[in-house]
C-alpha cells in the first residue's frame, strides 16, 4: 500500500519549453501532496505543498509563476515547469500523505523525475 | 529553529559489518515526528520508520533498529549484518508542522 507514481521518470527538453510532471497516489487518496527538488548529492528541498482543490503553498524563494502546481483530484497533482532553463535541471520528487490517522504525517514518495534542460 | 544534522557524509563498510547512522535534531516543540528514509541509486525515497516524540521505545525490524534518545535529541539507525543491497543514501527527517525537514543524508556503501 501507499504507492506513489511519477511520470515521466526522465525528460529532456529545450530551453524555453514547458514540462509537466504528474504525481499520482495509486492506492490511496491524498489530500496533501508535496513537491521537492534535489540537486546531485544534496538533500531534498521542499518547493511547495499542494492541497486538493486549493492553491498550492510555495516555500520562500520558489517562483510560483515558474513552477505551476495543480492538485485537481485526490490522486493527482501536477508540476509544470514553465519556460524551462538549464538551471531548472534537477531531480523533482513528489510525495503524498495518506490521511490515515495512524500515519497522518508520513509522506510516501514517488520515484522522481529527472529533468534536463538543454 | 528546526534542524536535522547527519554528521556522517559517507560511510563505507564491508558486508556483514554492523553500521550506525547518526541523526541529531533540533526543535522547540514537544510534539513532533522523526523519520528515516532510504534513497537507493534509483532515486526513489523509501519510507523506513516513523516515530513520534512521545514514544521513546527502541524499535527493531529485521536487520534494522532505531535508538531514540530525547535527552540527547538523537534518533540513530543501526543496520546489523549489512548487505550490498543496503548501499544507499539514508535521510533522517523531522516533521512537526506537516513539513519534513531533511538532514543532508549519509551515503552508505557496503562492499562485498
Amino acid at each position: 500500500g501507499a504507492v506513489v507514481s511519477q511520470h515521466p521518470s526522465r525528460v529532456i527538453c529545450k530551453s524555453g519549453t514547458s514540462v509537466k510532471i504528474e504525481c499520482r497516489s495509486l492506492d490511496f487518496q491524498a489530500t496533501t501532496m508535496f513537491w521537492y527538488r534535489q540537486f546531485p548529492k544534496q538533500s531534498l528541498m521542499l518547493m511547495a505543498t499542494s492541497n486538493e482543490g486549493s492553491k498550492a503553498t510555495y516555500e520562500q524563494g520558489v517562483e510560483k509563476d515558474k513552477f505551476l502546481i495543480n492538485h485537481a483530484s485526490l490522486t493527482l497533482s501536477t508540476l509544470t515547469v514553465t519556460s524551462a532553463h538549464p538551471e531548472d535541471s534537477s531531480f523533482y520528487i513528489c510525495s503524498a500523505q495518506t490521511g490515515d490517522p495512524s500515519s497522518t504525517d508520513t509522506q510516501y514518495f514517488g520515484p522522481g523525475t529527472r529533468l534536463t534542460v538543454l | 529553529a528546526q534542524k536535522v544534522t547527519q554528521a556522517q557524509t559517507e560511510i563505507s563498510v564491508v558486508e556483514k559489518e554492523d553500521v550506525t547512522l547518526d541523526c541529531v535534531y533540533e526543535t522547540r516543540d514537544t510534539t513532533y515526528y522523526l523519520f528515516w528514509y532510504k534513497q537507493p541509486p534509483s532515486g526513489e525515497l523509501v519510507f523506513l520508520i516513523r516515530r513520534n516524540s512521545f514514544d521513546e521505545q527502541n524499535e527493531i525490524s529485521g536487520r534494522y533498529s532505531w535508538n531514540f534518545q530525547k535527552s540527547t535529541s538523537s534518533f540513530n539507525f543501526t543496520i546489523t549484518a549489512s548487505q550490498v543491497v543496503d548501499s544507499a543514501v539514508y535521510f533522517c527527517a523531522l516533521d512537526n508542522t506537516d513539513k519534513l525537514i531533511f538532514g543532508t543524508g549519509t551515503r552508505l556503501q557496503v562492499f562485498p
